[in-house]
């Protein structure tokens, strides 16, 4: 059984450029979660989709960050311009109907350097 | 707002100890909790919840975790360590009805030889 699939594994790109981010849930699952993994701020919620329809985006830290589903079975993050603050892990996450008992399952990551 | 703590950065054990990890937990309401491990370069990996019921949980690798409510805790324990148990150990909380996952910042747990 497919977990969730994150795409680029790495990505290395200079400052100002536009990154995209790329996630596929796991088939069936209503709930998506992008988060933000830093050895400062340790995970933080980004946004998150209900039956592709973004539920919560107060995670979002600005403007040059924008993320959609187009269908059940994708999602996109994007930043631009990109800073070199943005570096991070970025995990999608995807969760199945009664979402608060049940867990999140991760993708492996999209590991994100901005020179 | 719900929140989660893990008091240790580190714990570090011989193979065939014990292994304790430390977690409380601040909700409004009965609290949904969750263990997951993160091996380097690996996303989170769901390794137990505590819903309701009995309160000590088993779950995936031999571990198992005690819900304890009057302290608030949520403890993630292993009877005999390996090093293959070397990783970063993220304990979780969220409200019933609640989509919102809170994070505890973390425990990097080494087991030596």
């Amino acid at each position: 059984d497919a977990g969730v699939i994150q795409s680029p594994r790495h990505e290395v790109t200079e400052m100002g450029q536009e990154v995209t981010l790329r996630c596929k849930p796991i088939s069936g699952h209503d709930y998506l979660f992008w988060y933000r993994q830093t050895m400062m701020r340790g995970l933080e919620l980004l946004i998150y989709f209900n039956n592709n329809v973004p539920i919560d985006d107060s995670g979002m830290p600005e403007d040059r960050f924008s993320a959609k589903m187009p269908n059940a079975s994708f999602s996109t993050l994007k930043i631009q311009p990109s800073e070199p603050r943005d570096s991070a892990v970025y995990f999608c996450a995807s969760s199945s109907q009664g979402v608060d008992r049940q867990p999140q399952h991760f993708g492996d990551g999209t590991r994100l350097s901005i020179l | 707002a719900q929140s989660v703590a893990q008091p240790e950065d580190q714990v570090n054990v011989a193979e065939g100890n014990p292994l304790t990890v430390k977690c409380t937990y601040s909700v409004s309401g009965n609290p949904y909790l969750f263990w997951y491990v993160q091996y380097p370069n690996r996303g989170l990996q769901f390794l137990l919840k505590y819903i309701t019921g009995d309160n000590l949980v088993k779950g995936s690798y031999g571990f198992e975790a005690e819900f304890n409510k009057s302290q608030t805790s949520f403890h993630l324990k292993k009877p005999s360590a390996l090093v293959s148990d070397s990783a970063l150990y993220f304990c979780a909380v969220r409200a019933p009805g609640d989509y919102k996952l809170s994070f505890g910042a973390g425990t990097t747990v080494t087991v030596r030889a």
